[in-house]
Parts: C-alpha cells; structure tokens; sequence
C-alpha cells in the first residue's frame, strides 16, 4: 500500500516549456487534490476533484489544467511554465470530499523553472 | 477570506518538556481543523483531525483542542523527543476558505528539539 505517489521528485523547466505532474492514490479515495507550497507562503490549493469525472479550481489555479484521468489519477499540467510557478508540488487524496474525511499527501514534486 | 496563522514560527526546547503550538484562524465558521507534520524535503503526515462539533482529540503524546468561538487550537505535545524535530502545520477547512473540500494552511511551527 504506497498511498499518494508523484512522479517525478524534481524536475527543472526552462520559460515556456510545459509539462505534467502525475499523481497517484491506492487507497479507492474518491477526492484529490494539488497544491503548491512556498516559502513564507504556506500551502495553497490549486484545483481538486471531488469524484471522478470532476474537477474545481481553488485558490491559485492560474496557468494549470488538471485531468482526473481515472479514480486513481490526477494529473496536473502546466502548459508554459513560469518562473512564478517554481515551488514544490503535493498531491492529496481523502476518502470522501467535505468536512469528515482526512487528507493524505504525496511526498511533492520540486520545480524549477528558470 | 480565510487566514490562518500560527504561533511561534520557530521554537527550540530541551527533549523531555512539554510544549504547546498555537493555531488561530479569522472565521470561525469551520468544517474542521488538521494538524500535519512535516519532515524536511518530505510531504505532510496527517496527525489529528478535529471536527468542527468537537472540542479535542489525542493521539498518543498528542493532544488537540479546539476553540472554534474564538478560532483558536493548540496542539501539546508531551514528553518532547528529538524525533518530534519537524515543522507542525495547522489548516482548516473553512466555507469562507473555498468550501469543505479545500484546506487553508498556516505557515507552520518550526520546532526542534535538543537531545
């Protein structure tokens, strides 16, 4: 049982460039979630998908799509990258989307866009 | 909107004391509070989950109460030991926060503990 995976663990982008984050959860959880921390900023809430087949932006979701490709999966994608989005990226799953359920975190993907 | 803020920043304790972290949050209209811990370079691990109808909940050395009146939690933790090094995070979940489904961070407790 490996929980929350994201691939990869570091990645450097040059301006302009574009790539996509994965994500991954075993734990049958129906929500996920992408966020963003950076320093002195704490953690934010890009976009999550409360059930397959949906998906919602939250605080911060400026220059990212996301896919719910499958119960499993959720993917987060930047189309140009800019500097403004170096950060480390965490993913997270919880049983059920509201207020019962706990959220469990992926180990972050660090990004570095030059 | 909803602001989280947590108190000290850093804090540095011989190992065997007790301390207490503290969490305050602007609105009091909160589905639930959570509090992680994060290890360097590492993702969060999910210690205690509050609901917002209760007023605390332990977990071994852990204890976490919550004040919702007054937008307020601590978190003791008893007995310190140099594993508990980490930076403690606080996040509620909050309608005015973007809804049950989203956290709101504070930006942590740096805390470690001399052996």
């Amino acid at each position: 049982n490996a929980g929350v995976t994201q691939t990869p663990k570091f990645q450097v982008l040059k301006t302009g460039q574009s790539m996509t984050l994965q994500c991954a959860q075993d734990m049958n959880h129906n929500s996920m979630y992408w966020y963003r921390q950076d320093p002195g900023m704490g953690l934010r809430l890009i976009y999550y998908s409360a059930s397959e087949g949906t998906t919602d932006k939250g605080e911060v979701p400026n220059g990212y799509n996301v896919s719910r490709l499958n119960k499993r999966e959720f993917s987060l994608r930047l189309e140009s990258a800019a500097p403004s989005q170096t950060s480390v990226y965490f993913c997270a799953s919880s049983e059920q989307a509201g207020s019962s359920y706990e959220q469990y975190f992926g180990p972050g993907t660090r990004l570095t866009v030059t | 909107k909803q602001e989280v803020t947590q108190i000290p920043a850093a804090l540095s304790v011989p190992e065997g004391e007790n301390l207490v972290l503290n969490c305050s949050f602007t609105d009091s209209a909160i589905y639930n509070l959570q509090w992680f811990r994060q290890d360097p370079g590492k993702g969060l691990t999910s210690l205690l989950l509050i609901q917002s109808s209760q007023r605390e909940q332990t977990s071994g050395r852990l204890n976490a109460s919550l004040d919702k009146s007054s937008g307020r939690s601590t978190l003791y933790i008893a007995a310190s030991q140099p594993g508990d090094s980490a930076t403690y995070l606080c996040a509620v979940s909050s309608y005015s926060g973007g809804g049950a489904d989203g956290l709101t961070f504070g930006k942590g407790t740096h805390l470690i503990i001399q052996p």
